[in-house]
């Protein structure tokens, strides 16, 4: 069974350029979320889908960041434009809908330097 | 914030069992524990979750305390590969689930 995929691996842009990230989840999988760690801090949630819709949009930092799932499959996040404190990681995750919780399984993540 | 205290480090004999401890005193009865670890710089690996029970999988086993504010995860037999930061989360289990709040987690270092 094919994992989590993100794209790119690596992205290098300058400030105010924009950015598109794209994760592909676990096929049949509803619940789909975007994380980041920035600078060697923490991992932080930005935010949840639940098929296209958006759940829980809590972490994301500002209007310069705009996440879709149309059609309740992959997901695109995108920055624009770009600051330098939005380098970091970039981690997608997905899970099934289980009444008992169930692991986030997260991809390889895209790693953002804005220079 | 994260809302389990976890040791900062924690270093373990190779082929030796690993015991990492997390508190969690303030949980809820309707918050369940899981074990998230991440190696280097990959995304963090879901490990194993239970809710007041003792559960074993294929990866580790968790022990959750009678009164359910401290847990262990057990690595039987710690390898390299094993050497990550360990994160012990806890959160609702529901339809829907929600978000992972990850705190510092535990860096374990297995030695040869």
């Amino acid at each position: 069974e094919a994992g989590v995929t993100q794209f790119p691996s690596h992205s290098v842009i300058e400030k105010g350029q924009t950015v598109t990230l794209r994760c592909d989840p676990i096929s049949g999988h509803d619940n789909l979320y975007w994380y980041r760690r920035v600078m060697g801090k923490e991992i932080k949630f930005l935010l949840h889908f639940v098929k296209e819709s958006k759940q829980d949009e809590s972490g994301m930092p500002n209007n310069r960041f705009l996440a879709e799932r149309t059609g309740g499959t992959y997901s695109t996040l995108k920055v624009q434009p770009a600051e330098l404190e939005d380098s970091g990681v970039y981690f997608c995750a997905s899970s099934p809908d289980l009444a008992g919780g169930s692991g986030q399984f997260f991809g390889p993540g895209t790693r953002l330097t804005v220079l | 914030d994260a809302k389990t205290t976890q040791p900062p480090s924690m270093d373990c004999a190779e082929g030796r069992a690993a015991n990492l401890p997390c508190n969690h005193s303030t949980i809820s009865g309707n918050e369940y524990v899981y074990w998230y670890r991440q190696i280097h710089s990959q995304g963090p690996q879901y490990i194993i979750h239970g809710l007041k029970n003792n559960e074993t999988n294929e990866m580790a086993s968790l022990i959750i305390t009678e009164d359910r504010k401290s847990s262990t995860l057990i690595l039987p037999h710690a390898t390299l590969r094993d050497t990550a930061v360990y994160y012990c989360i806890v959160r609702v289990g529901f339809w829907g689930a929600q978000k992972l709040v990850f705190g510092q987690g535990t860096r374990l270092t297995i030695n040869p």
